[in-house]
Formats: structure tokens, C-alpha cells, sequence
């Protein structure tokens, strides 16, 4: 099993670029997300797809989009890249059920972004 | 917004239980504590949950108190692998993530 890969592993771009980050799942998970870790902090939340078709804003937005093209897939687009915005971002996914119910997170290894 | 209290690290010594204490006073009636568990920046990974019994898994124990505004997880017999950030969350829909608690542990 795959389970939620990321790609690119790694990337540098330069102060204004753009790029999209990709996320793939194989689990058949409604829900996925978006994360981005700051060194010695937590995740904090950009966007979130409860299901296909929805997004939704988390935490930290600005400076990104996102687009839920199909159940499987999850990309997160940085349209003119700041060096705010170097980081390792992580993508999850998971099955929320019913709600209370057990509904893991499964994440991504990461992309590692420095923007110059 | 739903949020946890963790303290920011722990030290523990090898083959010794580490107790890892989480704060969620804000939890509603039929929300679930989680908890993940961070090493080396890879990608969290899942290791208890439990809604208001104690819990145990090949992994860890959890322990909820009765009012359920705290949680412990219990690590039995720490190594060395154990050494990581430890998060807790009861957020259903948004599943953000504090700092988390940083755990080393010592030969």
C-alpha cells in the first residue's frame, strides 16, 4: 500500500515563482488536508477538503490554493513563492465516518520547499 | 477553536515509562482524543485514540480522565526509537496541530 504520497521530495525555487505540490491517496479517504511546519513548530493547517469537490480554508491560507481534482488527488499551488513561505508541507488524509468515530490521519513524507 | 496544552519536552530515561500529559478542557461530549507522534520530520504517524475508557495497543496506553478535559499517553518502556514530537488533538474537522511535546530519550 502507498498510502498518501507526496511529490516532489524536495524543491527550491526562486522569490516569485510558482509550483504545485501534489498529493495522492490510495485509501479512498473523503477528507484531505494541507500542512505546512515551520522548524521546532507544529502543523498548522492551510487547507482542508472535507470531500470531493469542497475545500476549505485552515489556519494559514494566504499565499496558496488548492484543488481537489478527483477523490484521489489534492494539490496545493503557491502562485508567486515568498520566502515566508519555506517549509516542509504535509498532506494527510482520512475517512471521517460517523462523527466521534475512529478516523486516522494518515500523512505524507513531506515536501521540503526553500524559496530564495 | 479547539485547543491542547502539552508541555514543550520531556526527558526520559531508556527502558523507563515516559508519561506525556495532554490538556483538552475544551473537548465536547463525543469528540475522540488522538495522538501522533513525529520522528525526525518525517510525516506524523497515528498511535492511540480513545473517547472516555482507557486505552492500550502495542504501542502506547492512554488514559483519560473522568471529566475528560485531560489525557495521558503512556509510553511502557521507552527506547531510544521513542525519541520524537508527541501531539494530541480532539478537533474533528479541522485536526490542527499544536508544538506538541518534545521527547528524548536517554541511554
Amino acid at each position: 500500500n502507498a498510502g498518501v504520497t507526496q511529490t516532489p521530495k524536495f524543491q527550491v525555487l526562486k522569490t516569485g515563482q510558482s509550483m504545485t505540490l501534489q498529493c495522492a491517496q490510495d485509501m479512498n479517504h473523503n477528507s484531505m488536508y494541507w500542512y505546512r511546519q515551520d522548524p521546532g513548530m507544529g502543523l498548522r493547517l492551510i487547507y482542508y477538503s472535507a470531500s470531493e469537490g469542497t475545500t476549505d480554508k485552515g489556519e494559514v491560507p494566504n499565499g496558496y490554493n488548492v484543488s481537489r481534482l478527483n477523490k484521489r488527488e489534492f494539490s496545493l499551488r503557491l502562485e508567486s513563492a515568498a520566502p515566508s513561505q519555506t517549509s516542509v508541507y504535509f498532506c494527510a488524509s482520512r475517512d471521517p465516518g460517523q462523527l466521534g468515530a475512529k478516523n486516522i490521519q494518515y500523512f505524507g513524507a513531506g515536501t521540503r520547499l526553500s524559496v530564495l | 477553536d479547539a485547543k491542547t496544552t502539552q508541555p514543550t519536552s520531556m526527558d526520559c530515561a531508556e527502558g523507563r515509562a515516559a508519561n506525556l500529559p495532554c490538556n483538552h478542557s475544551t473537548i465536547s461530549g463525543n469528540e475522540y482524543v488522538y495522538w501522533y507522534r513525529q520522528i525526525h520530520s518525517q510525516g506524523p504517524q497515528y498511535i492511540i485514540h480513545g473517547l472516555k475508557n482507557n486505552e492500550t495497543n502495542e504501542m502506547a496506553s492512554l488514559i483519560i480522565t473522568e471529566d475528560r478535559k485531560s489525557s495521558t499517553l503512556i509510553l511502557p518502556h521507552a527506547t531510544l526509537r521513542d525519541t520524537a514530537v508527541y501531539y494530541c488533538h480532539h478537533n474533528d474537522y479541522k485536526l490542527s496541530f499544536g508544538a506538541g511535546t518534545t521527547v528524548t530519550v536517554r541511554a
